[in-house]
């Protein structure tokens, strides 16, 4: 069975760093392309950040670039999401995706990062 | 960036039911593999998103049978034959054409 578990959310201040992690178990992860997609209260999914199986191709959404870094490492089924320089705005609960047939097909339970002094 | 658009906003259904959820996006989701890829998704709250189909009319693995995906281009809907009181939440679209991955706004589902 495909997992994905979230972890490293919490209370960081404007300006401050966060690093987030997803454990991913009952598949290859080594394999797949992975994603983050992030949904602010009250308001629609964002996509966030994607990485290749080998970790050496990234794609950063216009609102992160510069500020995130998305990294993996393949050893540990481990996928990581380096914030810094967060903002208000950054406020969201944060998923992990797995990708399925070009769908996110599998998402993680998400966790909480919210900006606020 | 493709814009998803995503009507009705919201949608209050007797069980039993039909309920339909029309998807627009500002460009083609036909991509030169053949492949359009326009995809559904019901986040119930508390949870995280369940993807029902995947490119246009592919039912994921374990999605019931009552939920029918179809389209072509930029105009797409998802088909609930039956509304069953599982079925509430919040249904999006998404494309998966091109960077950055789109959403529509969503639709709410609710049972009268």
């Amino acid at each position: 069975e495909v997992q994905l578990v979230e972890s490293g959310g919490g209370l960081a201040q404007p300006g401050g760093s966060l690093r987030l992690s997803c454990a991913a178990s009952g598949f290859t992860f080594s394999n797949y392309w992975m994603h983050w997609v992030r949904q602010a209260p009250g308001k629609g999914l964002v996509w966030v950040s994607r990485i290749s199986p080998d970790g050496s191709n990234t794609r950063y959404a216009d609102s992160v670039k510069g500020r995130f870094t998305i990294s993996r490492d393949n050893a540990k089924n481990t996928l990581y999401l380096h914030m810094n320089s967060l903002r208000a705005e950054d406020t969201a609960v944060y998923y992990c995706t797995r990708v399925f047939s070009g769908a996110l097909g599998y998402w993680g339970q998400g966790t909480l990062v919210t900006v606020s002094s | 960036d493709i814009v998803m658009t995503q009507t009705p906003l919201s949608l209050s259904v007797t069980p039993g039911q039909p309920a339909s959820i029309s998807c627009k996006s500002s460009q083609s989701l036909l991509h030169s593999d053949g492949g359009t890829y326009l995809n559904w998704y019901l986040k119930k709250p508390g949870q995280s998103p369940l993807l029902l189909i995947h490119e246009v009319s592919n039912r994921f693995s374990g999605v019931a049978d009552r939920f029918r995906g179809s389209g072509s281009g930029t105009d797409f809907t998802l088909e609930i034959s039956r509304v069953e009181a599982e079925d509430v939440g919040i249904y999006f679209c998404m494309q998966s054409l091109q960077l950055p991955l789109t959403f529509g706004g969503g639709t709410k589902v609710e049972i009268k």
